[in-house]
């Protein structure tokens, strides 16, 4: 069945250090792809979505390129804030029915 | 838009209590989805809705939990009886259609005592 892997956490930074969190997937036919990100006591929320291969989504700042020969996604960031600590979920969804696979989410703690 | 609702935030009860989760989704969505997140296990989906109609409970871990979707714009989650092992954080999420993003909502934090 589709599945997604990323990265444990946690993973600690300085502020305006590089980030990279790592996302691997298998999946039947041609899946979308998404980040979300958590903040403590929220629910998730939409960061970036790519829906075909070589699309790169964007937003705040964070980057990831869809790559279906390495059947990944990673999630970048060129310098990262403290406000940008928070819980990173990738997920795909290949299913017509709208069902998501989420990864298992990875930590981020930027310190001043 | 309002986003998608929760109700209760939060929500404290006794072993043996019936609990009832509320979510009304984003006006227009066709998919509703109930997920239960927990340290141990993560985020993890329950059930989903295509237009007010179940169509997969796989993800339920027990009778003791039940869903329903009455109309477009009202779903609830029930758990009767519930068990301190329930404890966890529900969120209700919502998608216009399939393969685009799901909308959450704040969640309910269970605790059940």
């Amino acid at each position: 069945g589709d599945s997604v892997t990323q990265m444990e956490g946690p993973v600690t930074l300085s502020e305006e250090a590089f980030l990279t969190i790592n996302c691997t997937y298998t999946a039947t036919g041609y899946p979308s792809l998404f980040w979300y990100v958590q903040y403590p006591g929220e629910g998730l929320q939409l960061l970036l979505k790519a829906t075909k291969a070589d699309d790169k989504g964007s937003n705040k700042g964070f980057e990831a390129t869809y790559r279906k020969e390495t059947t990944s996604f990673h999630l970048e960031k060129g310098s990262v804030q403290v406000s940008d600590s928070a819980v990173y979920f990738c997920a795909l969804s290949s299913d017509s029915w709208g069902k998501f696979q989420f990864g298992a989410g990875t930590q981020v703690v930027v310190t001043p | 838009d309002a986003g998608v609702i929760q109700s209760p935030r939060h929500e404290v009860t006794e072993m043996g209590q019936e609990v009832t989760l509320r979510c009304k989704p984003i006006s227009g969505h066709d998919y509703l989805f109930w997920y239960r997140q927990t340290m141990m296990r993560g985020l993890e989906l329950l059930i989903y809705f295509n237009n007010n109609v179940p169509i997969d409970d796989s993800g339920m871990p027990e009778d003791r939990f039940s869903a329903k979707m009455p109309n477009a714009s009202f779903s609830t989650l029930k758990i009767q009886p519930s068990e301190p092992r329930d404890s966890a954080v529900y969120f209700c999420a919502s998608g216009k259609s399939s393969y685009n993003e799901q909308f959450f909502g704040p969640g309910t934090r269970l605790t059940v005592l």
